[in-house]
């Protein structure tokens, strides 16, 4: 098992525009996570997603959103992007809703805007 | 609110010295905190959880609910130990995971 794989590896976007990132989890996962790193800090929480809903938002604009597919997989949409929005974005899966102490995580997308 | 606070952001040692890698946490309920690390080059990952009360790669870490704190320690800090890392916090219910700042730990041969 090649654990959570995320695409692409890197991105550079201008301002304005729209960017979808990709996360496979691990086969058997059925909850992702999502989290974004801006340089110098640690893993912020932007969505958590079980069985294709959403379970859990946190503190950023409806710019963010996501979906789960039947698969599992899932993407994460940033619309308008903004100069701020350059980060690691780092998905994270785990067996189920109540399972984010076993979380496991991606290598991550880095989105670049400029 | 939950935070955590990482006061280090660099941390050097020489090889073979003692490491205490700080964390402070602020949460009124009961949390479980975690250490992860990233290597060099390589994805997040957990090292322990204060829960399990475990030794992983020789690190250690306690919680004091009175200090509100969950100290990373290692005896003999190793090269290969060089990495960032973050302390996260879990509080009850289904809720993410708030991570410190992290702390890079630079081990000097």
């Amino acid at each position: 098992d090649a654990g959570v794989t995320q695409s692409p590896t890197h991105l550079i976007k201008t301002r304005g525009q729209q960017v979808t990132l990709r996360c496979s989890p691990i086969s058997g996962h059925k909850s992702v996570s999502w989290y974004q790193q801006v340089l110098g800090q640690g893993p912020q929480f932007i969505f958590q997603y079980y069985e294709k809903e959403e379970r859990g938002r946190g503190n950023f604009p409806d710019r963010f959103s996501a979906r789960q597919f039947p698969n599992y997989s899932s993407e994460l949409n940033v619309n308008a992007l903004l100069l701020g929005d350059s980060a690691l974005y780092l998905c994270a899966s785990s067996l189920a809703l109540g399972e984010l102490k076993r979380q496991f995580f991606g290598p991550g997308t880095r989105l670049t805007v400029l | 609110a939950q935070r955590v606070t990482q006061p280090e952001k660099l941390l050097s040692v020489f090889k073979g010295a003692p490491v205490e890698l700080k964390c402070n946490y602020s949460y009124s309920g009961s949390p479980e905190l975690f250490w992860y690390v990233q290597y060099s080059r390589q994805r997040l990952q957990l090292l322990l959880r204060h829960i399990s009360r475990e030794s992983i790669k020789g690190f250690t870490a306690d919680l004091n609910k009175g200090e509100t704190s969950f100290h990373l320690k290692k005896p003999f800090a190793q090269e290969e130990d060089s990495a960032m890392y973050y302390c996260a916090l879990l509080n009850s219910g289904n809720t993410p995971l708030v991570f410190g700042k992290g702390t890079r730990l630079s081990v000097i041969a």
